[in-house]
């Protein structure tokens, strides 16, 4: 099942402009991941923002974390075309013995030129 | 480039066969994980294993299987393949299993189509 849920599920804009998504997620979390992934391709990670952290950049990144309402944030700033991509949030939610990660759904942003 | 790498890049099966997935992972990682992905789902947990062993278990049924070698590359085995086993399935590896997960390096993964 999936634990996080990206928002929206598809996202376009324009080079230059900026990008957010959004993820929520159900349970206690030890972390939050964002990772990225082009079409048919294995995945990336980009960021990783712990639970007692409320926002984190990288370079054109920046993060958020608000664990009260179990939700976060990514804000890609100056957006490119090379940006085209599918982004997950994935959480480490404090479960079972193996170091999994839950991933949500994913928003497919899409940068024109 | 992550230096986890997978075979085969694509395969094609058809029902009730079995398949092998291979994959080594990054110099260093001791830790493997496998994800199954669905298209256009996000990746979904299968097992992991730590030091040869299997280490935790998504919802997933026996069929589905795997090892760690003394090297830390790692099988994922499916019997009885069904039509919805067609997926990208995809190695991660790690360095520790720690008390947090981490982050995690991705193959490219395997693209499984079922007939």
């Amino acid at each position: 099942s999936q634990q996080g849920e990206e928002d929206p599920q598809a996202l376009s804009i324009q080079e230059g402009e900026n990008a957010t998504m959004n993820c929520s997620y159900k349970t206690s979390i030890n972390n939050l991941q964002w990772y990225r992934q082009n079409s048919g391709r294995g995945l990336v990670h980009l960021i990783l923002i712990r639970s007692n952290e409320r926002e984190k950049h990288s370079g054109r990144l920046r993060v958020t974390l608000d664990t009260s309402k179990k939700s976060s944030s990514l804000l890609i700033t100056a957006s490119r075309a090379a940006d085209t991509a599918s982004y997950f949030c994935a959480t480490d939610d404090q479960s079972g013995s193996a170091r999994q990660l839950t991933f949500g759904s994913g928003t497919q942003l899409t940068v024109l030129p | 480039e992550t230096g986890v790498t997978q075979s085969p890049t694509h395969l094609i099966k058809t029902r009730g066969q079995q398949v092998t997935l291979r994959c080594s992972s990054q110099s260093g990682h001791n830790t493997v994980s496998w994800y199954q992905q669905a298209l256009g789902q996000g990746p979904q947990f299968i097992f992991q294993y730590y030091r040869e062993e299997e280490n935790g278990r998504g919802n997933f049924p026996p069929r589905f299987s795997g090892l760690q070698f003394p090297n830390y590359s790692s099988e994922l085995n499916v019997n009885a393949l069904e039509l919805d086993d067609s997926a990208l399935y995809l190695c991660a590896s790690s360095s520790d299993r720690g008390s947090n997960t981490g982050e995690l390096f991705f193959g490219e993964g395997s693209r499984l189509t079922v007939l």
